[in-house]
């Protein structure tokens, strides 16, 4: 049964056009996490929760925001989508409390910039 | 600055030819080196954690080892479903953040 779950798994829209991306989790972790990965690229962290509190990237930029209204939930916006957008965004989750540390990753929402 | 890089990018193996991914890393208080595989249009699946130099993890056709500057993931005798990306990430800070490599492309031919 998936535990973290992302929708849609694919997303086109254009240039300027807001979005939103959704992450669900069933594993009640404290923890959630989205990354942005471009083709062939290493996941670059764009911001994370840890309960509540909200940690930005450094290098995120300002059209990228998130919210989290419950443990269960979080959205990515992206707020005027440029064709530099174009990416794999990953939600991942994991415990703060005793375990190998792991992140679990949902199947990720691929976005298309036209 | 904390890095982690992966060799080689792409690797091409016969069903059965055994070899080792390799996984540098600079980074200031190592709390945990992470394998994971990630197939086509997937998120990333966890395989292993190493926390110490001399630790090593095995799974399957898979194992890890990890020293102070890097970590190989060894496949011995692959099989055509072992071909995937291999990323291997290491965890700093307090906050736990990972910090990925670009990953090995492997493709495993019958």
């Amino acid at each position: 049964d998936a535990m973290v779950i992302q929708n849609p798994r694919y997303q086109v829209t254009q240039f300027g056009k807001p979005v939103t991306l959704s992450c669900s989790q069933t594993l009640n972790h404290n923890v959630m996490y989205w990354y942005q990965q471009k083709s062939s690229q290493a996941p670059k962290l764009l911001f994370h929760y840890y309960d509540k509190d909200f940690n930005n990237e450094a290098d995120t930029p300002d059209n990228f925001q998130s919210r989290r209204p419950n443990t269960s939930f979080c959205f990515l916006d992206i707020r005027s989508p440029g064709l530099g957008d174009a990416a794999m965004y990953l939600c991942a989750t994991r415990t703060s409390g005793r375990s190998t540390g792991e992140l679990f990753f949902g199947e990720g929402s691929r976005l298309t910039v036209l | 600055e904390d890095q982690v890089t992966q060799s080689p990018e792409a690797l091409r193996l016969q069903e059965g030819e055994s070899s080792s991914l390799n996984c540098s890393y600079t980074v200031s208080g190592l709390r945990g080196l992470f394998w994971y595989r990630q197939d086509p249009g997937k998120g990333p699946e966890f395989l292993f954690t190493l926390y110490s130099a001399g630790e090593e993890k095995e799974k399957e056709r898979l194992k890890a080892t990890l020293t102070k500057k890097e970590s190989f993931l060894h496949i011995t005798a692959p099989k055509p479903e072992d071909s995937a990306t291999y990323l291997c990430a290491v965890r700093r800070g307090s906050q736990g953040n990972l910090i990925f490599g670009k990953g090995t492309k492997l493709s495993v031919k019958p």
